[in-house]
């Protein structure tokens, strides 16, 4: 039984510079999120596809971000001229439509640190 | 007002007493909870979901919903020092993500 998995797990990258990050959902599940965490506080829903299509998209998530998620398998979500603001746990979650079931189940997530 | 307020702690609880988290939401048309454990260093874990006003049980776990006080709940019973990790508590509302209050520390003390 494998898990949502993440790559990587952590970044470091200096201010400016562009990052990607990649996650793999459980593989039957059809439905991926991305959210942010940061110190203290919950995790922030950043943007969701169901199949490759991005149905949802967070005020949260500036023009400096962009996720993919190309033939409904993984998605990128990328970081363009990163800021020190940016530094965060980036965590993806996949669901499965089946139902009246929403669970959500995480990654292990991304630690970025924008120095 | 936020929309999922949780008490920040931290809650410290004797091993083997039963802690108690409380969850309140802002949203009335939510239908979808969720309990999240959350180690140190490390991503959200599912442990509980409830769609049903009432008690929801899985071994030690209870979670409560009463949708009428927008409101819910998770005991532990029989806590163990194991259990000492933050939990988040998270709806789903008319939109498809959760949203996640700020989480309760809970530290079990052997």
């Amino acid at each position: 039984d494998t898990g949502v998995s993440q790559d990587p797990r952590h970044k470091i990258t200096k201010r400016g510079q562009n990052v990607t990050f990649r996650c793999d959902p459980i593989s039957e599940h059809n439905r991926l999120y991305w959210y942010r965490q940061t110190l203290g506080q919950g995790p922030e829903f950043l943007t969701y596809f169901q199949n490759e299509a991005q149905l949802e998209k967070s005020r949260l998530l500036s023009d400096r971000f962009s996720a993919e998620r190309p033939k409904g398998s993984f998605s990128t979500l990328e970081i363009q001229r990163t800021e020190q603001g940016d530094s965060a746990m980036y965590l993806c979650a996949s669901s499965l439509q089946a139902g009246s079931s929403y669970e959500q189940y995480f990654g292990p997530g991304t630690r970025l640190t924008v120095t | 007002q936020k929309e999922v307020e949780q008490n920040s702690g931290p809650l410290s609880v004797p091993e083997g007493a039963i802690a108690s988290l409380n969850c309140t939401y802002s949203d009335r048309v939510s239908q979808s909870f969720f309990w999240y454990r959350q180690y140190s260093g490390k991503s959200p874990e599912l442990i509980m979901s409830i769609y049903s006003n009432g008690d929801k049980e899985d071994g030690r776990f209870t979670a409560q919903l009463n949708k009428a006080s927008q409101y819910v709940s998770l005991l532990i019973r029989d806590s163990q020092p194991s259990d000492s990790a933050t939990y988040l508590c998270a709806v789903r509302g008319s939109a498809r993500q959760l949203t996640f209050g700020s989480g309760t520390q809970l530290t079990v003390l052997p």
